[in-house]
């Protein structure tokens, strides 16, 4: 399995361009997540997704978009791009939920995004 | 929202060395908690699993405790390949029934020659 597989790796953008940063998974999980991490800072949840068609605003979605057409794939939209937007962006992928608790989340290889 | 503090580090300790790493966390609903392992400009990747009141694997040993509502994580006999940054990771119920998970803000580890 290749696990959570994300591109690009790296990307420039300027100021008011628009990208969709790809994420995908192998491992048949329902859950599906984005996050961006800040030098020095936690990660933080943008979207998350429970299933094919579902999707819902994290702590940080603003300018930001999301679908979930298939299980498999979760891609990131980002319209007009901003340098507050220059970070690493994570996606990640986790079972439903357990009995006791959250399940793990795997994270993919990240993208990082700088925006001049 | 629901805040995860830790330890800000970094912490610099020489091989086989012990260093504990300590973690708070105030949602109290909280049933399950995760050390995330953070190599440098890689992605994290889960070290344990917290159910109960503690996990043991090998050199690592977390713990929990409810009532203080803090969580550590014990690293013995440090090897050069135990530095990174260890991120205190706390699952909150949403309202819509799933879960998100809280992220410290990590602690650096570097382990000295």
């Amino acid at each position: 399995n290749a696990g959570v597989t994300q591109t690009p790796k790296f990307r420039i953008l300027k100021i008011g361009q628009s990208m969709t940063l790809q994420c995908a998974q192998d491992m048949n999980h329902n859950y599906m997540y984005w996050y961006r991490q800040d030098p020095g800072m936690g990660l933080k949840l943008i979207y998350y997704s429970v299933g094919a068609g579902i999707t819902d605003k994290g702590e940080v979605p603003n300018g930001y978009n999301v679908s979930r057409s298939t299980t498999e794939d979760f891609p990131l939209r980002l319209e007009l791009a901003a340098p507050s937007q220059t970070s690493v962006y994570f996606c990640a992928s986790s079972y439903s939920i357990a009995s006791g608790g959250a399940y793990e989340q795997f994270f993919g290889p990240g993208t990082r995004l700088t925006v001049l | 929202r629901k805040e995860v503090e830790q330890d800000p580090g970094p912490f610099n300790v020489p091989e086989g060395a012990t260093v504990a790493f300590n973690c708070t966390y105030s949602n109290s609903a909280s049933q399950s908690f995760f050390w995330y392992r953070q190599d440098c400009r890689k992605e994290p990747k889960l070290l344990m699993s917290v159910y109960s009141s503690g996990n043991e694997d090998g050199r690592f040993t977390a713990q929990l405790n409810r009532a203080s509502q803090y969580i550590s994580l014990l690293i013995r006999d440090s090897k050069l390949s135990d530095s990174a940054t260890y991120l205190c990771v706390v699952p909150e119920l949403t309202g819509a029934g799933s879960y998100q998970l809280t992220f410290g803000k990590g602690t650096k580890l570097s382990v000295i020659p």
